[in-house]
């Protein structure tokens, strides 16, 4: 168990729907990070929160959106969701900013369908 | 776009022996890691080498990285069957971990 806790475990879904997955970090971590796995582009990273602020962007799409609350739980929106946002997203986190040597401690992930 | 490439994608070979996955990556980085996956389930770190260090171990696994090549090895020694998972490097820059598209292992029992 890393710690980092992710819900829902499965969402199933329509085209055009909005939804968001929710992340708790491990205790005491202030840095919450996104990734989206699929089959054809494997893990890409999408954005970085730390301490509230968002540190770092990568390929999040701008019908994707994030927040990290100040309790330090992070919410990730998706919205009018296309068949090829079928994925599985995970939430990682570290005790840092992530700019120094860390390692990520990563959630079970949560396992998005859209049909 | 991936900051690793890992080589080769799908190893398959009998418990007992040795598992070498090679990664190469694209920019500088602070540090390299390797995370292992077993299926469909969360990333675990195994290692992470610093861009100054050349070589380093844990337990059965021992990492290399050669920052000229902009390359990293990862070797596991005396494989089993429990080790049957995917293995992904991961380069650290400026806060972004980026990932490589990983290598399947499979130990035979």
């Amino acid at each position: 168990d890393s710690g980092v806790t992710q819900t829902p475990k499965h969402l199933i879904t329509a085209t055009g729907q909005r939804v968001t997955l929710r992340c708790s970090p491990r205790s005491g971590d202030l840095s919450v990070y996104w990734y989206q796995q699929s089959l054809d582009q494997g893990l890409q990273f999408l954005i970085q929160y730390y301490n509230g602020e968002e540190r770092a962007k990568g390929n999040i799409l701008e019908r994707f959106s994030a927040q990290q609350f100040p309790d330090l739980h992070s919410e990730l929106n998706l919205s009018s969701l296309e068949l090829g946002d079928s994925a599985l997203y995970f939430c990682a986190s570290s005790g840092g900013e992530g700019t120094t040597n860390e390692k990520l401690f990563f959630g079970s992930g949560t396992q998005l369908s859209v049909l | 776009s991936q900051q690793g490439e890992e080589d080769p994608q799908a190893l398959s070979i009998q418990e007992g022996e040795n598992a070498t996955m090679n990664c190469s990556y694209k920019t500088s980085i602070n540090n390299l890691q390797w995370y292992r996956q077993n299926s469909g389930r969360g990333l675990v770190h195994l290692i992470l080498i610093r861009s100054n260090e050349r070589e380093k171990h844990s337990g059965r696994l021992r990492v290399t990285l050669d920052t000229s090549k902009k390359s990293s090895s990862l070797l596991i020694t005396a494989s089993r069957a429990a080790d049957t998972a995917s293995y992904f490097c991961a380069g650290s820059n400026t806060g972004k971990l980026i990932f490589g598209q990983g290598t399947t292992l499979q130990v035979k029992p």
